[in-house]
């Protein structure tokens, strides 16, 4: 299995509170993703990584920022969480080779539920 | 926006049925993935594939480039095989932000 956690598993919080999730991997890939997985939608890219402090927004980056100081680590921070992002959360790692002619494989973490009241 | 389709959504069958999972895509890419996801479980990748079939014991996956169209095929289902399968791909000329995902197949394998 890659080596990829995912902390906390699950969180309950309140609404406007700051929240943070941690995804930390040892295989020293390039390429760090969150995602989000809610009933009814595929998997959503929030925001990902293809470098130490190289980020970009997905497709629902809004109430979302990353960082990535290191390889290793690529944190989701939720400035003031809404109820709307009550979800769980997925980090995803690749490397990835060359555009249009390969692409590497995905591994995943188990995922952070989040609960925001 | 370049959407992932795929059928049925959900599908019950007994056990050691054939099973066939299918994935349609819009334009062209550069890989497919196919995925599975436990319930309450993390998401682990079976297959990868740009082109022909790839076979992993009883999993079969193949893609059809100019039908945009891939099938996961489940020889002798066991209900240990019930789970969501997702299908996603990456599309050609993207950068690396990564995958467009279908919604998934829920199968239940009953024994």
């Amino acid at each position: 299995d890659a080596g990829i956690t995912q902390s906390p598993r699950h969180k309950v919080t309140e609404t406007g509170t700051p929240v943070t999730l941690r995804c930390h991997q040892t295989e020293n890939h390039r390429y760090m993703y969150w995602y989000r997985q809610d009933p009814g939608h595929g998997l959503r890219l929030i925001h990902y990584s293809y470098g130490v402090k190289d980020t970009d927004k997905g497709e629902v980056s809004d109430g979302y920022s990353v960082s990535r100081s290191k390889t290793e680590d690529f944190l989701l921070t939720l400035e003031s969480a809404t109820s709307s992002q009550t979800s769980v959360y997925f980090c995803a790692i690749s490397e990835y080779l060359l555009a249009g002619l390969n692409t590497g494989e995905l591994f995943f973490g188990e995922g952070s539920r989040l609960t925001v009241l | 926006k370049n959407e992932v389709e795929q059928s049925p959504q959900n599908l019950t069958a007994q056990e050691g049925e054939f099973i066939t999972i299918n994935c349609s895509y819009s334009v062209g890419i550069s890989a497919l993935h196919w995925l599975q996801q436990h319930p309450g479980g993390g998401i682990v990748s079976l297959f990868m594939l740009s082109s022909g079939k790839k076979k992993h014991g009883r999993l079969i996956a193949t893609i059809n480039i100019q039908e945009k169209h891939s099938s996961l095929h489940i020889t002798a289902s066991h209900p240990r095989d019930s789970a969501v399968y997702i299908c996603a791909v990456k599309y050609s000329g993207g950068g690396a932000d990564g995958l467009t995902f279908g919604k998934g197949t829920h199968l239940i394998i009953q024994p």
